[in-house]
């Protein structure tokens, strides 16, 4: 069975502390795909990463940056010097191929706290 | 363009009665998929096409749901007799192929009276 697995349901900071979103996921494929997703208020998902499970290097982008761990099967998000509008849902999702039959976890609320 | 578009935003429907939602992609978009959200949980896939062909359906909830993209542009999702179940928030999202980033409309409250 596929599964993700976001245990924190909420993270509260305050503004510029870093924090990291957990993902651990269960599957039995060899090639997987997974995905961070963050979904603001407004309702609309927004695509942060794609990452398959051939390519195990670790990656950054602005304060963005991510963990994957085949080892632990996690795929861990950290978020440096947080800011207000960071505040958001970020799911992390699997999928067994690339047709966005996504396999989602539950979300992490991240408050982020002036 | 401006992005993958939903309407209605929100629907608010008695239970029993049909519903129809309308997507339109991302104008060069091959791929569409539908997802529903319920309230604190990630997003559940329900089917996606490639153009106008419907290549996965078996993940649709029940036989009450169907989806179409006639001329492989805009999709319905159609909705028979709702139930009060169905009450979720109904997502949309284009991608080129199925190698490039999905992006997602706003969605479509339904709620079921």
């Amino acid at each position: 069975a596929q599964k993700v697995t976001q245990a924190q349901t909420e993270i509260s900071v305050v503004e510029k502390e870093d924090v990291t979103l957990d993902c651990v996921y269960e599957t039995r494929d060899t090639t997987y795909y997974l995905f961070w997703y963050k979904q603001p208020p407004s309702g609309e998902l927004v695509f942060l990463i794609r990452r398959n499970s051939f390519d195990e290097q670790n990656e950054i982008s602005g304060r963005y940056s991510w963990n994957f761990q085949k080892s632990t099967s996690s795929f861990n998000f950290t978020i440096t010097a947080s800011q207000v509008v960071d505040s958001a849902v970020y799911f992390c999702a699997l999928s067994p191929d690339s047709n966005y039959q996504l396999i989602w976890g539950a979300g992490t609320k991240l408050i982020i706290k002036p | 363009d401006t992005g993958v578009s939903q309407d209605p935003r929100h629907k608010i429907t008695k239970r029993g009665q049909n519903v129809t939602f309308r997507c339109d992609p991302i104008s060069e978009h091959n791929r569409l998929y539908w997802y529903r959200q319920t309230l604190g949980q990630g997003p559940e896939f329900l089917t996606y096409f490639q153009n106008e062909a419907q290549l996965e359906k078996s993940r649709l909830l029940s036989d009450r749901f169907s989806a179409e993209r006639p001329k492989g542009s805009f999709s319905t999702l159609e909705i028979q007799r709702t139930e009060q179940g169905d009450s979720a928030m109904y997502l949309c999202a284009s991608s080129l192929t199925g190698e490039t980033e999905a992006f997602f409309g706003q969605g479509t409250r339904l709620t079921v009276v």
